[in-house]
Parts: structure tokens; sequence; C-alpha cells
């Protein structure tokens, strides 16, 4: 299977712990991208790399979360201290940068915060 | 990004056509229409994208009014497996990358 894949799938944590997701893109794609999507609502954009550099961020990632996409390949997104606010679905989506562009999103890790 | 506007839900039924509205009246020039779907606990999927002509592809239709504030997803005959949230985006090509999601329209099949 090429696609985005995303692990874990499902994480529970109790407050105040941290967590780490990884993602790893269709590998020929240059673009990554994270999203948050908590029920009943679409995907919130969050951040973005292009290769190794992180080019945009979303208001709603606050300084305790943080993102790294070394060598331009997989993707970690780590949330410290985590609140009960931060349980939703987070989505990974891959894409060249090329003309205009699709995005392929990988299953989502579901985040619970007890 | 420019804002969509879609109904929250619609039904069908197997194996006939569906049309999914969208409208754009804020639409600039630059701005492509985008559709994907998300079928229940998985990721987003591309459906098709549109400028200014009707477009297929094997997934859906594309139809898009001549003044470009509005469109509508066509799928030709509706099977279970299209049971999904549909999302209408626009976007703008090259910078800005990110996809500006809405509420969709949940689309229900009934067999």
């Amino acid at each position: 299977d090429t696609g985005v894949s995303q692990n874990p799938r499902h994480k529970i944590t109790k407050r105040g712990q941290n967590v780490t997701f990884r993602c790893d893109p269709i590998s020929e794609h240059n673009r990554l991208y994270w999203y948050r999507q908590t029920l009943g609502q679409g995907p919130e954009f969050l951040t973005y790399f292009q290769n190794e550099a992180q080019l945009e961020k979303s208001r709603l990632l606050s300084d305790r979360f943080s993102a790294e996409r070394p060598k331009g390949s997989f993707s970690t997104l780590e949330i410290q201290r985590t609140e009960q606010g931060d349980s939703a679905m987070y989505l990974c989506a891959s894409s060249l940068a090329l003309g205009v562009e699709t995005q392929y999103f990988g299953p989502g890790t579901r985040l619970l915060v007890l | 990004d420019a804002k969509t506007t879609q109904p929250n839900s619609m039904e069908s039924n197997e194996e006939e056509p569906v049309h999914l509205p969208c409208n754009h009246s804020t639409i600039s020039g630059t701005d492509y229409i985008h559709w994907y779907r998300q079928l229940p606990s998985q990721g987003p999927e591309y459906v098709i994208h549109g400028l200014t002509s009707n477009v297929n592809n094997r997934m859906a239709s594309l139809a898009i009014a001549e003044d470009r504030k509005s469109s509508t997803l066509i799928l030709h005959r509706a099977t279970l497996r299209d049971a999904a949230v549909y999302y209408c985006i626009l976007r703008v090509a090259g910078a800005n990358s990110k996809l500006t999601f809405g509420k969709g329209i949940t689309l229900s099949v009934r067999p």
C-alpha cells in the first residue's frame, strides 16, 4: 500500500500527558499537512510543510503543539500537557506542489484525553 | 479562502443519480472548485475539481454555473458506498495550499 499512513490509529491518554503522532506521506510528495477534526465538523488546518520547512501554522496550533518533518520525509505531531479539548481526530495529508494539487489523506489518529 | 454554502444533508436511492449543490457567491476569478468526500471512519478523499468548464471523471461530474457562483456535484448512479460527507471547497492554485473545509453535506443512500 503506497498511501498515507498514520500511527497510532487510536490513542487514549490522561490529561497532562504528552502524546506524539506519526505520519508517513506518499514517498514522492513534498508537501505534508496536519488537520484536526472534531465530531460533526469538517477538518481544520493546523500546519503544513514543504520538504522539511514548516511554511504555515494555524492560530489553532497553540504552543503546546509542535510538528516536525526531519529530512522532508515522515512527520511527527506532538501535543504536550494534553487537555480534554485536544480530543479529536488528527489527519495527515500529503501532496505534490504541482499545479492544482490534490491532497491525499491518511486514515487519521483518534485521540481521547481523559 | 472564499466561503461555500451547502445543505446539511440529502437522501438518495441506490442506483439513482444524485445532485449535490454548492453555493459560492463570493468566488474570485482564480478560485478552483474542489470536492472531497469523507467516508465513515476514513480521511477525506479527492473527488473532482474544476475552474470554469464542466468536468467528468470516473467518480463524478462537476457542473459549474456560467457565473461560477454555484456548482453541482453529480453522482450518476449512487451506490451504498457513496454514503459520505461531501465537501465543496474553493482554493486558489499555487500559494495558500491548505484546504478550508466547511461542514459539508451528508449524503445518505437508501437501498
